[in-house]
């Protein structure tokens, strides 16, 4: 039963648009939710998160859409580089007393061609 | 960097050994996670620890278990091990509280002959 899901596996964008990425989740419980970006050979970096009584949430070139109604988020990336050429994982945590333990989707590979 | 430092960052193995993975948390978190990715897999959480005791488990096999010391490192022991557990092991650490980002190391690669 996947919790969190990225429909789409990659993503190709020409240096300079926009990058949108997106999460659908299906466990009403979750009220936290977070984007990771992660290069070959190294661990999942954070990026930007949002909690669940805000709607967006933005931090430079990120920023992340959360639509609870329809239990759906989103990471725009504006304008992209090719740095941000990487896998990209989005993340939910419920609200309980068990800490932020995080359920993850399956990833979504951007590419960004000069 | 992100301060969590996990060892080794290499593993081979036989089937049916024991392995020992190492981590040390940014300085500071009281809370320790273990994930696995698979081939082709998404991030799937194993068990998380807050100054010293177990808070979550999700599906971590039997033939693994888990602790964090005094000192707030962890380990994480699989043994008896499979060729299906060849992963990539990820321990992240996060602040006490609610809706802290987790941090992850670089993780370890297992590989299970």
């Amino acid at each position: 039963d996947q919790q969190v899901k990225q429909n789409s596996p990659s993503l190709s964008v020409q240096e300079g648009r926009i990058s949108i990425l997106n999460c659908d989740y299906t466990n009403s419980m979750f009220d936290y939710f977070l984007w990771y970006k992660k290069y070959p050979a190294e661990g999942p970096t954070f990026l930007i998160s949002i909690s669940s009584i805000k709607d967006k949430n933005e931090d430079g070139r990120f920023t992340v859409f959360l639509n609870k109604s329809a239990k759906h988020l989103s990471l725009h990336i504006v304008p992209s580089q090719p740095g941000d050429s990487a896998v990209y994982f989005c993340a939910a945590s419920p609200n309980n007393n068990a800490g932020n333990m995080l359920t993850f989707g399956g990833g979504t590979r951007l590419m960004v061609k000069p | 960097d992100s301060g969590v430092t996990q060892t080794p960052k290499h593993l081979i193995t036989a089937t049916g050994q024991r392995v020992t993975l190492r981590c040390s948390p940014r300085s500071g978190d009281l809370s320790v996670y273990w994930y696995q990715q698979s081939l082709d897999q998404g991030l799937q959480f194993l068990i998380q620890y807050y100054n010293g005791e177990e808070r979550a488990k999700g599906n971590i096999l039997e033939r693994f278990s888990a602790q964090q010391f005094p000192d707030l490192h962890s380990e994480l022991n699989l043994s008896s091990l499979e060729l299906g557990d060849s992963a990539l092991y990820f321990c992240a650490s996060s602040r006490s509280g609610y809706n802290s980002p987790l941090h992850f190391g670089n993780g370890t690669r297992l590989t299970v002959t």
